[in-house]
């Protein structure tokens, strides 16, 4: 089974553009969240999102957003970009869980640089 | 969901076990423990989880501790491609938790030969 895939892989953006950013899951996964790697910060949380509907979000700027479409596959949009946003960003996937553990699986990251 | 304290860094001979600690003294019962490994620049990997039996898979075996404060992570034989920043999270499921690991500084394992 193929594993979760992130496009593009780098991704080089001025201040004050936008960025869109797309994960696909691992096929029958429906549940999709996002984090953003710095040195600084490590690893954090921006969102996730389950059935096209964001169920959990991060402490992140409104700059920062999200969508799921019906095959499950998430994109995320950063405005008016900053030199801060300059980061890795990751995606995750998991099965549904029903209250039960929700192991989520990585995919390889985008690399975003800002100038 | 509770905090984990993990050794900022460890060495380990190739071959040998590397046994990774971790502290989470505030664990509910509800809540998992998971471990995940991330190798520079790549995406964090999913190692193993458990919730109070300890447990084993193809990478590695995990040992819950019976009040569930601290787990140990072993790697039975480290290989040179075992080198990576190794991350024990602690994780309820549901509710407020959906999707979100909260990930720490984690171990920084390094394997020599």
């Amino acid at each position: 089974k193929a594993g979760v895939t992130q496009t593009p892989r780098y991704l080089i953006k001025t201040r004050g553009q936008q960025v869109t950013l797309s994960c696909s899951p691992i096929s029958g996964h429906r549940s999709v969240s996002w984090y953003q790697q710095t040195p600084g910060q490590g690893l954090q949380f921006l969102f996730e999102y389950f059935s096209e509907t964001q169920r959990n979000k991060g402490n992140f700027p409104g700059r920062f957003s999200g969508r799921q479409f019906s095959n499950s596959r998430s994109e995320m949009n950063v405005s008016t970009l900053e030199l801060g946003d300059s980061a890795l960003y990751l995606c995750a996937s998991s099965l549904p869980s029903g209250g039960a553990e929700e192991t989520q699986y990585f995919g390889p990251g985008t690399r975003l640089l800002v100038l | 969901d509770a905090k984990t304290t993990q050794p900022p860094s460890m060495d380990c001979a190739e071959g040998r076990a590397a046994n990774l600690p971790c502290n989470h003294s505030t664990i509910s019962g509800n809540e998992y423990v998971y471990w995940y490994r991330q190798i520079h620049s790549q995406g964090p990997q999913y190692i193993i989880h458990g919730l109070k039996n300890n447990e084993t898979n193809e990478m590695a075996s995990l040992i819950i501790t019976e009040d569930r404060k601290s787990s140990t992570l072993i790697l039975p034989h480290a290989t040179l491609r075992d080198t990576a920043v190794y991350y024990c999270i602690v994780k309820r499921a549901g509710g407020t938790s959906y999707g979100k690991l909260t990930f720490g500084q984690g171990t920084i394992l390094t394997v020599h030969p």
